[in-house]
């Protein structure tokens, strides 16, 4: 089957760096990219990384290890405003199509 | 330009019953999809459609259909409704390329409870 994992919860203070794992298993792999989604909003695209390495966008990085199955997100100097879900997705289709499977979601609190 | 949206933003009803819900995408994008959310499974896919063609589908039962119109609006229909299928449903569009992320854009979803 085609699964994703990432923690459950995480949880950390305001001005703190926080890393959030997501390990994969699908049939295929074409890129990694990572939602934030607040409560009761929309998910919204953060990052993606389709090769090895480290993807820079302000306070956000992602990681991608393709031999390791295995990516992060890593969100710096973090507010208030960062509480919210993150999700990891691969695409598994070669046609950049709409399609993503979807990790079950990272709650993060950020604390005062 | 104006963001995904979607109609209705709640609806109630009852097992057995059907349902129809309804996407308008970002002017421009030809791709729409269609995820179900709910707290224990996350987000699933269910279905893309891209020029009025079904283009993927998940693993979904047949209950679960959809269409895009010429104007790459959607619907999606839910028929003979289980309580199972209470979730928030989202849309996303995007444009299409043939390299990159796409970027899924998501609508804010129309709650579906089932009683």
């Amino acid at each position: 089957g085609q699964s994703l994992e990432q923690p459950s919860e995480v949880t950390a203070v305001e001005g703190a760096i926080v890393q959030i794992n997501c390990t994969y298993q699908t049939s295929g792999f074409y890129g990694l990219s990572w939602y934030q989604q607040h409560d009761g909003g929309a998910p919204t695209f953060l990052s993606y990384n389709a090769l090895d390495g480290l993807e820079e966008t302000g306070r956000f990085s992602s990681f991608l290890s393709r031999s390791d199955s295995y990516g992060y997100l890593l969100l710096q100097e973090l507010q208030m405003k960062d509480s919210a879900s993150y999700f990891c997705a691969v695409r598994d289709d070669p046609s950049n199509t709409g399609k993503l499977i979807f990790g079950q979601g990272t709650t993060l609190q950020v604390k005062p | 330009k104006a963001g995904v949206t979607q109609t209705p933003r709640y609806l109630i009803k009852t097992r057995g019953q059907q349902v129809t819900l309804s996407c308008s995408p970002i002017s421009g994008h030809r791709s729409v999809s269609w995820y179900q959310q709910t707290p224990g499974q996350g987000l699933q896919f269910l279905f893309e459609y891209f020029s009025e063609t079904q283009r993927n589908k998940g693993n979904f039962p047949g209950r679960f259909s959809g269409r895009q119109f010429s104007n790459s609006r959607s619907e999606m229909n839910v028929s003979t409704l289980e309580l199972g299928d209470s979730a928030l449903y989202l849309c996303a569009s995007s444009l299409v390329t043939r390299e990159g992320p796409n970027e899924q854009f998501f609508g804010p979803g129309t709650r579906l409870t089932v009683l």
